[in-house]
């Protein structure tokens, strides 16, 4: 089952501009990840949230998280054309039995 | 270098033939796992293994088989009963059930029926 939507399903931005994409989510999590996925290959790992935490920085990558509205947000700042690729968040349930991956939003950046 | 090797990259299948993906992960997790992406989507889980000669279904089984012999390896065959098996097949790791659930990818094999 898909457990989070991402909004957008698409961004298109230029370079050096901020990016913004949403994630929700429909039952209690343990955390709250994001990853990537270049085109045709696999998926890293860029972030992760607990449910207790709010905000987190990592680099250039800001993510909140409001258990409230079962939501979380993934902010790129300055994007690079490098950061063309599509993103995905996933939770961890409460049980910690399985992560599940919502839709994505895919993002081009242009130079 | 610890990493999660999957194969064949691409893999051609005529229909009503059974296929294995392999996948063997260095990284010494104990769990694995095998996703399912169509074009646009995002990924669904087919099965999962916390601990060597265990497996659980996911929400997309019907069609595949697995097994988990070793640490190291968890292949998934396609089965002909798989409808529509068409597909980006992941696989995946992480440390162990309990733990924060970080997956470790493989580059993917893409299946094509023709």
């Amino acid at each position: 089952s898909q457990q989070g939507e991402e909004d957008p399903q698409a961004l298109s931005i230029q370079e050096g501009e901020n990016a913004t994409m949403n994630c929700s989510y429909k039952t209690s999590i343990n955390n709250l990840q994001w990853y990537r996925q270049n085109s045709g290959r696999g998926l890293v790992h860029l972030i992760l949230i607990r449910s207790n935490e709010r905000e987190k920085h990592s680099g250039r990558l800001r993510v909140t998280l409001d258990t409230s509205k079962k939501s979380s947000s993934l902010l790129i700042t300055a994007s690079r054309a490098a950061d063309t690729a599509s993103y995905f968040c996933a939770t961890l349930n409460t049980g910690f039995q399985k992560l599940v991956f919502g839709t994505g939003t895919r993002l081009l950046v242009s130079p | 270098d610890g990493g999660i090797t999957q194969s064949p990259k691409y893999l051609f299948r005529k229909e009503g033939q059974n296929v294995t993906l392999s996948c063997e992960q260095n990284l010494n997790h104990d769990a694995m796992y095998w996703y399912r992406q169509d074009p646009g989507q995002g990924l669904r889980l087919i099965y999962y293994s916390q601990i060597v000669n265990d497996f659980q279904k996911g929400d997309i089984a019907e069609g595949y088989s697995v097994s988990r012999e070793k640490k190291e390896s968890f292949p998934l065959t396609v089965t002909s009963a798989q409808k529509n098996p068409t597909a980006f097949y992941l696989c995946a790791s992480s440390v162990a059930q309990g733990s924060n659930g970080e997956l470790f990818f493989g580059e993917g094999s893409r299946l094509t029926v023709l």
